[in-house]
């Protein structure tokens, strides 16, 4: 059993669309995120929800919305797809917002490109 | 503010060669937690390990150690016996403040290459 799943896998779509990524953990735990990791590997926080409140929001356009529907879900819309949104981008979850104190977990990432 | 620096993009060797990760942080916390994760070809972060900044003790783990130095700064990341499954980009992180909330602070990560 996986226990952070991101949807889909890979993404390939035009400039201008809309596009939604989901993400499920089935650990329990209370906090989840989206990072974003461009072409060179540099990995990103973008956002981070506890129980379903966002306390992360680390300027991202706000083409990109999150929404989380309950404490174990995490999807990510993103508005109007531009070439630079191309990227793998990564659910994670971890027991308490305070990460320190436990581990965080990573779903297998999502490949969009943006043609 | 946090930042990570791994000083070394690419490193390549041999199997059987020993190789040592280099990781330098910054914070002004005195509370801090640091990590390392590994990105094998596939993709997928692995979490290998995590060290809070009052645990300087050196840890090992198979053919994986770690070298905690706060006087530098520093968490080393050292593989004995090099394999080719070893092969992946390997990041540094920082967690950072009471209230950081899961900010990982990631280094620009290192790709070790190991050639048979």
């Amino acid at each position: 059993d996986t226990a952070v799943s991101q949807t889909p896998k890979y993404l390939v779509t035009q400039m201008g669309n809309d596009k939604s990524i989901k993400c499920e953990q089935n650990l329990g735990h209370d906090t989840m995120y989206w990072y974003k990791q461009d072409s060179k590997k540099f990995l990103k926080i973008m956002f981070s929800y506890n129980n379903k409140e966002l306390i992360i929001n680390e300027t991202v356009p706000n083409r990109f919305s999150p929404k989380s529907p309950d404490k174990a879900h995490l999807n990510l819309h993103i508005n109007s797809l531009e070439l630079g949104d191309s990227a793998v981008y990564f659910c994670a979850s971890s027991q308490t917002r305070v990460v320190g104190t436990g581990e965080l977990f990573f779903g297998e990432g999502s490949r969009l490109t943006v043609l | 503010a946090q930042k990570v620096t791994q000083a070394q993009t690419e490193i390549s060797v041999v199997e059987k060669e020993d190789v040592t990760l280099d990781c330098v942080y910054e914070t002004r916390d005195t509370t801090y937690y640091l990590f390392w994760y590994k990105q094998p070809p596939s993709g997928e972060l692995v979490f290998l390990i995590r060290r809070n900044s009052f645990d300087e003790q050196n840890e090992i783990s198979g053919r994986y150690s770690w070298n905690f130095q706060k006087s530098t700064s520093s968490f080393n990341f050292t593989i004995t016996a090099s394999q080719v499954v070893d092969s992946a980009v390997y990041f540094c992180a920082l967690n950072a403040g009471g209230t950081s909330y899961g900010k990982l602070t990631f280094g620009q990560g290192t790709i070790l290459t190991v050639h048979p």
